[in-house]
């Protein structure tokens, strides 16, 4: 069964660099059918997907137009991981962030326990 | 971008009953490419219903989701007291965007 543990600091400062990791276990991320989400959820704006890579012969990368050029997902094949970085951050990046897998295929997902990361100074 | 248009806001039902969600895209998304997921208070969501009326692995099949173009419609036959959360639909596949949730309490 496949289980996601995520990992991060709960407080950044406003132009700093956000980073949050999944590490996964139960599955490979290298699967050729699983797609790596990240999504966020906040009172104000509500469930945002932020992004997400998958494989399928190479790694693809899709990103929210919201938040593109700010926002990078990162598989590690070695640690069986994979990483969000939020660049530039502001107090409006403060939200609950979560991991999840998802194979739309089989009808399947997994979400990590979530990260509270605060934005302030 | 697709804009994705729950109603109504709060749906007040007696355990029981059945509920009816309505999930309306700014634009023809198709069939393929429209997900129910549930949320439950202090918890994360999860996958109830994807391609609009597949059910998700382990999900009870009082949950159905049916739809096309633009009008989805999530039903719960039966309300079990586990099924007061909140719903939201899910455009998936090139854009990703959530609706802004219809929650479902107990009358």
């Amino acid at each position: 069964q496949v289980q996601l543990q995520q990992s991060g600091p709960g407080l950044v400062r406003p132009s700093q660099t956000l980073s949050v990791t999944c590490v996964i276990s139960g599955d490979n991320i290298s699967t050729n059918v699983a797609s790596w989400n990240w999504i966020r959820q906040s009172p104000s704006r509500g469930l945002e997907w932020l992004g997400r890579t998958y494989y399928r012969s190479k790694w693809y990368y899709e990103y929210a137009e919201a938040v593109r050029g700010r926002v990078t997902i990162n598989p590690d094949t070695s640690k069986n991981q994979f990483s969000l970085q939020l660049n530039s951050v502001t107090p409006e990046d403060t939200a609950v962030y979560y991991c999840e897998a998802v194979d739309y295929y089989n009808g399947m997902d997994v979400w990590g326990q979530g990260t509270t990361v605060t934005v302030s100074s | 971008e697709t804009v994705l248009t729950q109603s109504p806001g709060t749906l007040s039902l007696s355990p029981g009953e059945r509920a009816t969600l309505s999930c309306r895209a700014s634009q023809n998304i198709g069939s393929n490419y429209l997900a129910w997921y549930q949320q439950r208070p202090g918890q994360a969501p999860r996958l109830l219903i994807y391609g609009a009326s597949n059910r998700a692995t382990g999900i009870p099949d009082r949950f159905s989701g049916i739809g096309s173009g633009t009008d989805f419609t999530l039903t719960i036959s039966r309300l079990e007291p586990e099924d007061f959360a909140v719903y939201y639909c899910q455009k998936y596949g090139g854009s990703y965007t959530f609706g802004q949730g219809t929650k479902v309490e107990i009358k």
